[in-house]
């Protein structure tokens, strides 16, 4: 069964800052990973996708990186700004069954 | 361009009560997907459907029932509210057959069981 695991549970930081954000998926026939952004009370929107053949990803100040043989995800903010602040969500879409499994995420807030 | 619509947005329901949450997608996507977010936590997959006619049990399927008639549609049924059933659910669908196809998803709905 897969799990995939979100640390830190959250995150304060100051403006400027580069920070790292981890995921960890016990599966690795994964065929690809995400990484999502959700504001509160709003829906998920994608920020990334990693194929599982690929290495990373970037857009903008984000860049994501997958090691699927140790089951391992990064995302890594470049230059944190107040509007960042959000929770981060990773998940895993599965080769068998084609089910999408989710972390807790991580909510990050940066202060100004 | 509205991409994954859920309704109602809110919605207070009494213990044992029924009702339909609605999703549709104008995407033409294959496999769409029903999801509950409790209060500081991720995301439950409660049932998924890889095309019309075709739905199968997530991890938390107890409770709620799906049908897919369509490729746009994919509404979710909750027979008897319970208060565990208290959550934020969200719709989403994508096409599978790319392995680079993200998911989009809805903007949720907050249900309360009283």
């Amino acid at each position: 069964k897969q799990e995939v695991t979100q640390i830190p549970a959250a995150l304060s930081v100051p403006e400027g800052e580069n920070l790292v954000l981890n995921c960890s998926f016990t599966d690795s026939a994964i065929y690809n990973l995400q990484w999502f952004r959700q504001d509160p009370g709003k829906g998920l929107t994608s920020l990334l996708l990693i194929q599982s053949s690929q290495r990373e990803q970037t857009s903008g100040r984000l860049n994501a990186s997958l090691d699927k043989s140790s089951g391992r995800s990064t995302l890594y903010i470049a230059a944190s700004q107040p509007g960042d602040s959000a929770t981060y969500l990773c998940a895993v879409l599965n080769t068998g069954g084609f089910k999408t499994i989710f972390g807790a995420g991580t909510r990050l807030f940066v202060k100004a | 361009n509205a991409g994954v619509t859920q309704t109602p947005k809110f919605r207070i329901l009494k213990i044992g009560q029924s009702m339909t949450l609605q999703c549709t997608q104008d995407m033409n996507h294959n496999y769409m997907y029903w999801y509950r977010q409790d209060p500081g936590m991720g995301l439950k997959l409660i049932y998924y459907s890889v095309g019309a006619g075709i739905t199968d049990k997530g991890e938390v399927p107890n409770g709620y029932n799906v049908s897919r008639s369509t490729t746009e549609d994919f509404p979710l049924r909750l027979e008897l509210a319970a208060p565990s059933q208290t959550s934020v659910y969200f719709c989403a669908s994508s096409y599978m057959g790319r392995s680079n196809e993200k998911l989009f998803f809805g903007s949720g709905t907050q249900l309360s069981v009283l």
